[in-house]
């Protein structure tokens, strides 16, 4: 069975500094991941996916993400923060389940942006 | 493509009226979902499909039905609304490409 768990629920940085958003899968499968945004009062963006091709994948505003297979991680970076980064974060896994396919979100991670 | 469509964005309910929350896509996915989102418990699933005919239990699945009767369409359906259902719904299609979510729905029970 699939699960996501995003080890920090809040995360607070400076503007300028780097950004990590971890998040720690498990799956049966091959999975299929992703990380979405949602800006406050805002619906749900995909930043990024890893669809079992390069490892380090690059995604949008500059954020990029790197599969561990071995370490059942695929953490969220940013060289240096924004203002506009500050928003909440899913990690999410796409797998195959009985029936067809299961996406599962992880609980979320809060990024505050520190001027 | 519209993408995911759902409706309305705001509904305010009485404790015990029933309502219908539409999700339509026009992708063509076989898989479709709903999620409802509360503050620091991220999505949650309530039900999800993997084809016309067919729905299964997400995660949170009490108070809720859905059918699929159709691989464009998913509607939720509270049959007798409580104020725990007060939160954000939010219908999505998936492939194992990527999630397509509509808008969202917030859902207000007095």
């Amino acid at each position: 069975a699939q699960s996501v768990t995003q080890l920090d629920s809040h995360v607070s940085v400076s503007e300028g500094t780097p950004v990590l958003l971890r998040c720690n899968y498990s799956s049966s499968y091959s999975p299929s991941l992703f990380w979405y945004v949602q800006h406050p009062n805002k619906g749900l963006q995909l930043l990024l996916k890893y669809t079992s091709a390069a490892t380090l994948v690059k995604g949008i505003n500059g954020f990029e993400a790197e599969f561990k297979k071995s370490e059942t991680s695929f953490h969220l970076t940013k060289p240096s923060a924004h203002m506009s980064d500050a928003a909440e974060y899913f990690c999410v896994v796409s797998d195959r389940d009985t029936g067809g396919f299961k996406t599962i979100f992880g609980a979320g991670t809060r990024l505050f942006v520190k001027a | 493509n519209a993408g995911v469509t759902q409706t309305p964005k705001f509904q305010v309910l009485k404790t015990g009226q029933s309502m219908t929350l539409q999700c339509a896509q026009d992708m063509n996915h076989e898989y479709m979902s709903w999620y409802r989102q509360d503050p620091g418990m991220g999505l949650r699933l309530i039900h999800y499909s993997v084809g016309a005919g067919i729905t299964d239990q997400g995660e949170v699945p009490n108070g809720y039905n859905v059918s699929r009767s159709t691989t464009e369409d998913f509607p939720l359906r509270l049959l007798s609304a409580a104020p725990s259902q007060t939160s954000v719904y939010f219908c999505a299609s998936s492939t194992s490409r990527g999630t397509f979510f509509g808008q969202g729905t917030r859902l207000t029970v007095v």
